[in-house]
């Protein structure tokens, strides 16, 4: 069953730490999506991958870096947390001119 | 100007009536639109997705988009308690280069009221 797959689903974690958020698809799909939601608020695009290799960063500016060595494979990583980084990460997936897909989601907790 | 613009609401409707959502984009070349709902707390689900000029209907949903005009609306017939949600709308404007990423709007905060 083609599916997209967020680890971990909730993560607290402490100030300075790194941390790898992991989304893998079994769709197919060339364009990837991480997006960033505050409880109640809209949601804000952080990074984008139109294919392997291909990257770009969204509309809301992050300290976060992504890649995209796999077609299958987007991880987000923060290389030093903050309480700021405090937030809902959503992993999504499309392709051509069709929508997109979501996953469950990690809420993260930086304390 | 955001590329894609929803009255944030809440908008607020009695069970039993119908609820209008609207959506403008900027986009002339937008190719693609869908709505999603999102309850709080979960990720955004597909409920709609339109094409072309019109009307399309799908149980107590209906989108209709108008190219012209550059807007897309979704009605909810019959509007229940548990349609009270976040509605987003997306658009797609990606033709030639299948680099362009979905764009969503801010949502409207749809309530029901019993």
């Amino acid at each position: 069953e083609a599916d997209i797959y967020q680890t971990p689903r909730y993560l607290v974690i402490g100030t300075g730490k790194k941390i790898t958020l992991e989304c893998s698809q079994t769709m197919g799909h060339d364009k990837m999506y991480w997006y960033q939601q505050d409880p109640g608020m809209e949601l804000h695009l952080i990074h984008y991958s139109y294919g392997v290799n291909s990257t770009e960063k969204g509309d809301l500016s992050s300290e976060s870096t992504v890649s995209r060595i796999r077609t299958e494979h987007f991880p987000l990583t923060l290389e030093s947390a903050r309480p700021s980084h405090t937030s809902q990460y959503l992993c999504a997936t499309s392709t051509g001119g069709s929508p997109a897909f979501f996953g469950q989601g990690t809420r993260l907790t930086v304390v | 100007q955001k590329e894609v613009e929803q009255n944030s609401g809440p908008l607020s409707v009695p069970e039993g009536a119908i609820a209008s959502l609207n959506c403008t984009y900027s986009d002339r070349g937008s190719q693609s639109f869908f709505w999603y709902r999102q309850y709080s707390g979960k990720s955004p689900e597909l409920i709609m997705s339109i094409y072309s000029n019109g009307d399309k209907e799908d149980g107590r949903f209906t989108a209709q988009l108008n190219k012209a005009s550059q807007y897309v609306s979704l009605l909810i017939r019959d509007s229940q308690p548990s349609d009270s949600a976040t509605y987003l709308c997306a658009v797609n404007g990606d033709s030639d280069t299948g680099r362009r990423a979905l764009t969503f709007g801010s949502g409207t905060r749809l309530q029901v009221q019993p």
